[in-house]
């Protein structure tokens, strides 16, 4: 069975930083793309970031683009997300999400995980 | 960036009706070289995360009930559910892979008339 388990999410003032961590278990971590979707408290989805199977390929959203960094280690079936300067408008449940592709075979989100919420306030 | 435009925002159907959501793309998700359409369909119940129902715009994922289906191609998309049941009470949002950034549909509330 797929799971995706984040954590590290909190209450954090604006400038600071965090780092967010998703555990996968149930399929081989190391073939697929992986993906940050956010979604702000009532709001719709948001695609942050994407990374490709063998850690390459880094791609974010405009909004978050040289504040969040995304890696992955495959010896650990983690995957990561550091977010820096922080602001309010980043306050959202943060989803680690699998790609159904794998290795370069571009293909659309599948399994999602629970989410961790990260909230922005002074 | 790709802007998803789905409507309507919210729809009330009956139970055993069918639904129909739309979607609109700013501009073509269709690869030509393999004639696939990058778009798929995700179902969000309160409190879970979304999941995927339709890729490839009309390939149903494993498992999901066969009252799904999707249709539509290069930059207009429909998602029907056919036979409403209470358990279809849901968000349901468009997504488009076909280049980053990746984006999704504003999303429509689906509830029981």
């Amino acid at each position: 069975e797929v799971q995706l388990v984040e954590s590290g999410g909190g209450l954090v003032q604006p400038g600071g930083s965090l780092r967010l961590s998703c555990a996968a278990s149930g399929f081989t971590f190391s073939s697929h793309w992986m993906h940050w979707v956010r979604q702000s408290p009532g709001k719709g989805l948001v695609w942050v970031s994407r990374i490709y199977s063998d850690g390459s390929g880094a791609t974010y959203a405009d909004a978050v683009k040289g504040r969040f960094t995304i890696s992955r280690d495959n010896s650990k079936n983690t995957l990561y997300l550091q977010m820096n300067s922080l602001r309010v408008e980043d306050t959202a449940v943060y989803y680690c999400v699998r790609d159904k592709g794998v290795w370069y075979t571009s293909s659309c989100p599948d399994y999602w995980g629970q989410g961790t919420l990260v909230t922005v306030s002074s | 960036d790709i802007v998803m435009t789905q409507s309507p925002d919210s729809l009330a159907v009956s139970l055993g009706e069918r639904a129909t959501i739309n979607c609109k793309s700013s501009q073509s998700v269709l690869y030509s070289p393999s004639s696939e359409n990058y778009l798929a369909w995700y179902q969000q119940k309160p409190g879970q995360p979304p999941k995927l129902l339709i890729y490839w715009a009309s390939t149903r994922e494993s498992g999901v009930s066969d009252r799904f289906s999707g249709s539509g191609s290069g930059t207009d998309f429909t998602l029907t559910i056919s036979g409403l049941q209470a358990e279809d009470v849901a968000v349901y949002y468009c997504h488009q892979y076909y280049t980053p950034p990746y984006t999704f549909g504003q999303g429509t509330k689906l509830e029981i008339k």
